[in-house]
């Protein structure tokens, strides 16, 4: 059974911080991951794909995958309140975006 | 670019009825379209991956017959649930992956759906 694990928190940061998010996934064969945020009563939205092992940045969002250790994490530079959400991690066993398995998230809240 | 419709964006019924619930990609064709539900404070859970063209293919634990869907072309998919019953109430969320791009999908805004 394919399981994406994520801690529910709540995250607290202080406003400026780094948050640091993690996903787990079970299924070896995995091949694109998807961090997306969701807002209370909204649904996801996309905030980064990531298909390699190693990191990729965008703005304050950095996205790091490792596929030994079936890891993948998301971290925010500079938070601010508006980033305060639930992250969402995403797992596909595609290269391409089809049959997600999403982890229960994380919610992140940024104290001003 | 990449935006998804949903309508209604909420629902109030009456045990027994039966509800639709469109799902559209407006400035894109989406070869595959997915609808997701989520219960408050749960993660969102696949319900079934629909192929334009072809009959959808469900979760395990989905009843198809109670969860009709359609996806009679390459921008709009429909859920329709039947008969429905207070345990049916969830947040519905459609996604869309495009045909030039299925790296990802896009997701809709949610059609909440209250059954008394």
């Amino acid at each position: 059974q394919k399981e994406v694990e994520q801690n529910s928190g709540p995250l607290s940061v202080p406003e400026g911080a780094i948050a640091s998010l993690n996903c787990t996934y079970s299924d070896r064969g995995s091949q694109s991951f998807f961090w997306y945020r969701q807002y209370s009563g909204k649904s996801p939205e996309l905030i980064m794909s990531i298909y390699s092992n190693g990191d990729k940045e965008d703005g304050r969002f950095t996205a790091q995958l490792n596929k030994a250790s079936q890891y993948v994490s998301l971290l925010i530079r500079d938070s601010q309140p508006s980033d305060s959400a639930t992250y969402l991690c995403a797992v596909s066993l595609f290269s391409y975006g089809q049959n997600f398995v999403f982890g229960p998230g994380t919610r992140l809240s940024v104290l001003p | 670019g990449a935006v998804v419709s949903q309508h209604p964006s909420r629902v109030i019924c009456k045990s027994g009825t039966s509800v639709k619930i469109e799902c559209r990609s407006l400035d894109f064709q989406a070869t595959t379209m997915f609808w997701y539900r989520q219960f408050p404070k749960q993660s969102l859970m696949l319900m079934a991956t629909s192929n334009e063209g072809s009959k959808a293919t469900y979760e395990q634990g989905v009843e198809k017959d109670k969860f009709l869907i359609n996806h009679a072309s390459l921008t709009l998919s429909t859920l329709t649930v039947t008969s429905a019953h207070p345990e049916d109430s969830s947040f519905y969320i459609c996604s869309a992956a495009p045909r030039t791009d299925q790296e990802t999908q896009y997701f809709g805004p949610g059609t909440r759906l209250l059954v008394l």
